[in-house]
């Protein structure tokens, strides 16, 4: 069974940082590009960062371009998001996916003062 | 960035209605993948490549459309089809979502 597990949320003020993991279970990692996908709350869903199998290819939102770091670690089957100058509009609930097809639970932050 | 534009935004069906949400991309993509998301829970891949059903997801849907305009239809409203339905495509990056149709139940 895909699963999918994320981790290290939390309120964080603004302008800090945060890093969050999404550790992967039930299929071959290291075969498959992740997602990290986001929701504010009570809005739509919001692609933020997707990076290929071997970690070659990477995108990002233009919203966060420049302060998010998407990376993972295939030994550790782990997806990173590293967050950077948060703000108050990153405020949301963020999931990690394979492709889109399995998506983990979701991990809440909140950036505020 | 391909911006998809979701009609209606909010709709109400009664049983055994006949449903159809609509999507539109501002250019051409090649397919268009649907979710669906009920309060408090993560959003569950629905319809892929455009008119494929996800595993366990009832024949009453239907997924159809090219190009720049996409639909998912319901034939027969159930109670346990209210929720929210997200369109996405995947054509190009950014991937872009729509911003959801909430599908209420009368």
């Amino acid at each position: 069974e895909v699963q999918l597990v994320e981790s290290g949320g939390g309120l964080v003020q603004p302008g800090r940082s945060l890093k969050l993991s999404c550790v992967a279970s039930g299929f071959t990692f290291s075969n498959y590009g992740m997602n990290w996908i986001r929701q504010a709350p009570g809005k739509g869903l919001e692609w933020v960062a997707y990076i290929s199998s071997g970690s070659s290819y990477i995108y990002y939102a233009e919203t966060v371009k420049g302060r998010f770091t998407i990376s993972r670690d295939n030994a550790k089957n782990t997806l990173y998001l590293q967050m950077t100058s948060l703000r108050s509009e990153d405020t949301a609930l963020y999931y990690c996916a394979r492709n889109i097809a399995y998506w983990g639970q979701g991990v809440m932050v909140t950036v505020s003062s | 960035e391909i911006v998809l534009t979701q009609s209606p935004t909010t709709m109400a069906a009664s049983p055994g209605e006949k449903v159809t949400i609509t999507c539109r991309a501002s250019s051409s993509v090649s397919y268009m993948h649907w979710f669906q998301q009920k309060s408090g829970t993560s959003p569950k891949p629905w319809i892929y490549d455009t008119s494929k059903l996800a595993s366990g997801v009832p024949d009453r849907f239907s997924g159809s459309g090219s190009g720049t305009s996409y639909s998912l239809t319901i034939s027969s409203m159930e109670a346990e089809d209210a929720a929210t339905y997200y369109c996405l495509q995947r054509s190009s990056y950014p991937l872009t979502f729509g911003s959801g149709t909430k599908l209420e139940i009368k």
